[in-house]
Formats: structure tokens, C-alpha cells, sequence
């Protein structure tokens, strides 16, 4: 199976603040890459998919990039409601696998 | 608009059976393969069974094979997790979650678009 690891962790950041989180995978992937945000006792939500496009109704300060091995997706201003666990996926083979997750706290 | 409503979790003993089940609404539920994705407390996202949108084919992640059974009804728009022989390590929040693309080979559509609660199962004695 692919092994996916995201980093940071965890990241403090404030209201506004750009934020920048790194998946990488174990080997090649193409653009095969999905991310997703999760809150607290709720069900995970797709931001985006195919490494860089936006899935419908997701904000537009949300954003991906990336292919092959190396992803990353920035917060370009972070809002209140985007505190929450962010995950990628892979989809290049199956299984899918994700990452670990990394958490945005407020500062 | 979908919705996907998970029931049946609880706790159960080890060595115990449970059946999680999956309402679905608000789309054509027979065209959309569908997963079981779990998360054990305070960690991450881990797939564990996935059925073709006839049900006509299932795979099973390795840490469940031979224990859990995946199946759907396609009349009730309900998806099923049959989960025997329980283990401690089995306790987690259980989420089913449609691909995001319809009528796909299993193996090739693997993002998920809608995803349900979960529903949470304790293996305990």
C-alpha cells in the first residue's frame, strides 16, 4: 500500500494567517491526491481532488498543488471556521490510503 | 440533497458480532460504490471494506478479512457492515462514504464526495 505522511502535525496559527500543509507520498502518484477537513464529531468533508481542483462550494482560499510524490494545500487566509484536522488521500491505486492528519489550532 | 445516516454502533464484547447500517438519500444510491471508512479514537482515516454499486464485488482491508462482511440493498438504499469476531482494536467510529464518481470499477474511484457521521463501536468487556 502507498504510505502517505503529512507535516506538519499540528500548526497554531491566528485569524488571516496563510497556512501551508505538506503530504508526501511513498512513491508516485500522479495528481491522483485528495484533501479533506474533518471537525470534531463530524463526518470528513472533500476540499479538493485530483490534487488541485476545487470540489463544488469550498472556498476559494483553499488550494492545492502538487504531482507525483509532493502536495502540499495552503489556507491562503485562514477563518475561524477552518479550524479542524486536515487529511489527504490517495487515489492513484487502490487501496486508498490517507495521512495522519494535521491539526490547525488557533494561536 | 445526500445524506448518508449511519445506526447500530454500541458496545459490544470482544469476540462479539455487530451490524452497522448506512441510510442513504437524495441520489440514485444503486449507482455509487460504496466504503466503510473507520477511525479509532484520536486517530486517522482507515479504509476497511468496499462494495461495486451491484454489489457484485467486495474487497476488505487485511486487519479485517475473514471477520467483516460488506453488502447492500439496493431497494433500500441501505448499505451494511457485518462485523464478527470483534477485537479491542476494532473500537472506532465507523463512516460509510459514496465515491464521488458513478458506476465505477471499484478499484479505480477512490474519492469520496459524501461521507456519514459515523456511527461509534466499543470493544469492551
Amino acid at each position: 500500500d502507498i504510505q502517505m505522511t503529512q507535516s506538519p502535525s499540528s500548526v497554531s496559527a491566528s485569524v488571516g494567517d496563510r497556512v501551508t500543509i505538506t503530504c508526501r507520498a511513498s512513491q508516485g502518484i500522479n495528481s491522483w491526491l485528495a484533501w479533506y477537513q474533518q471537525k470534531p464529531g463530524k463526518a470528513p468533508k472533500l476540499l479538493l481532488y485530483a490534487a488541485s481542483s476545487l470540489q463544488s462550494g469550498v472556498p476559494s482560499r483553499f488550494s492545492g498543488s502538487g504531482s507525483g510524490t509532493d502536495f502540499t494545500l495552503t489556507i491562503s487566509s485562514l477563518q475561524p471556521e477552518d479550524f479542524a484536522t486536515y487529511y489527504c488521500q490517495q487515489a492513484n491505486s487502490f487501496p486508498p490510503t490517507f495521512g495522519q492528519g494535521t491539526k490547525v489550532e488557533i494561536k | 440533497q445526500v445524506q448518508l445516516v449511519e445506526s447500530g454502533g454500541g458496545v459490544v464484547q470482544p469476540g462479539g458480532s455487530q451490524r452497522l447500517s448506512c441510510a442513504a438519500s437524495g441520489f440514485s444510491f444503486s449507482n455509487y460504490a460504496m466504503y466503510w471508512v473507520r477511525q479509532a479514537p484520536g486517530k486517522g482515516l482507515e479504509w476497511v471494506a468496499v462494495i461495486s454499486y451491484d454489489g457484485s464485488n467486495t474487497y476488505y482491508a487485511d486487519s479485517v478479512k475473514g471477520r467483516f462482511t460488506i453488502s447492500r440493498d439496493n431497494s433500500k438504499n441501505t448499505l451494511y457492515l457485518q462485523m464478527n469476531s470483534l477485537r479491542a482494536e476494532d473500537t472506532a467510529v465507523y463512516h460509510c462514504a459514496r465515491v464521488s464518481v458513478g458506476f465505477c470499477v471499484i478499484t479505480s474511484c477512490s474519492y469520496f464526495d459524501y461521507w456519514g457521521q459515523g456511527a461509534l463501536v466499543t470493544v469492551s468487556s
